[in-house]
């Protein structure tokens, strides 16, 4: 079984400050890593994704994470954000070849404040 | 190159009634899956259909089935709608295992 845990519900953030969103999985397989921002009455965007390779991934919108296989961790950053960011984040984990299902994690609430 | 598009976007039913709800895939996309978002959650894996076939399922009872079509379209039907079954439910396209999934708006389901 496959779980993901976002430590933060809510991040509020003033403009032009970095931010960064937590995520931790638990899985007893490799996995594959995933952040996707959904804006109001919207669907899900995928903002960058880890599927193997360097751990540093860079993805849309100037974000970035980093997978860290001893700490089962998937931190998003962001060294500078503009009101634009404000949205909610869910991370997600597929684990491993052959495999379809994603599990998400709960969400963090992304508010920048001008 | 189409996006993945869902109707209707929003519904309302009464508890116990029946709802369809329907998801065009992204051009060449065959496999298609389907999440329910409740609110302040993440999404939540409901089935799967690769080729017309479910090939995977979550942890929702059998009131919850699905179709696929051979344009790799996809519907979601729910039978005897409870309130807990308000949420929003989300379509996602793939060209196969382990590749970017692609979301479409979702369809906002009320149960009242």
């Amino acid at each position: 079984a496959q779980s993901v845990t976002q430590l933060d519900s809510q991040v509020p953030v003033f403009e032009e400050a970095p931010v960064e969103l937590r995520c931790n999985y638990s899985s007893s397989v490799s996995v594959y890593l995933f952040w996707y921002v959904q804006y109001p009455n919207q669907g899900l965007q995928l903002l960058l994704k880890y599927l193997s390779g360097s751990t540093l991934v860079k993805g849309i919108n100037g974000f970035e994470a980093e997978f860290n296989k001893s700490q089962t961790s998937f931190h998003l950053r962001k060294p500078s954000v503009h009101i634009s960011d404000t949205a909610e984040y869910f991370c997600a984990v597929n684990s491993g070849a052959g495999s379809y299902q994603l599990t998400f994690g709960k969400g963090t609430k992304l508010s920048v404040i001008p | 190159e189409t996006g993945v598009t869902q109707s209707p976007t929003h519904l309302i039913k009464t508890r116990g009634q029946q709802v369809t709800l329907r998801c065009s895939s992204q051009s060449g996309h065959n496999t298609v899956s389907w999440y329910q978002q409740a609110l302040g959650q993440g999404p939540q894996f409901i089935f799967q259909y690769y080729r017309e076939e479910e090939n995977g399922r979550g942890n929702f009872p059998p009131r919850f089935s699905g179709l696929q079509f051979p344009n790799y379209s996809s519907e979601l039907n729910v039978n005897a709608l409870e309130l807990d079954d308000s949420a929003l439910y989300l379509c996602a396209s793939r060209a196969g295992a382990n590749t970017e999934a692609f979301f479409g708006q979702g369809t906002r389901l009320t149960v009242v």
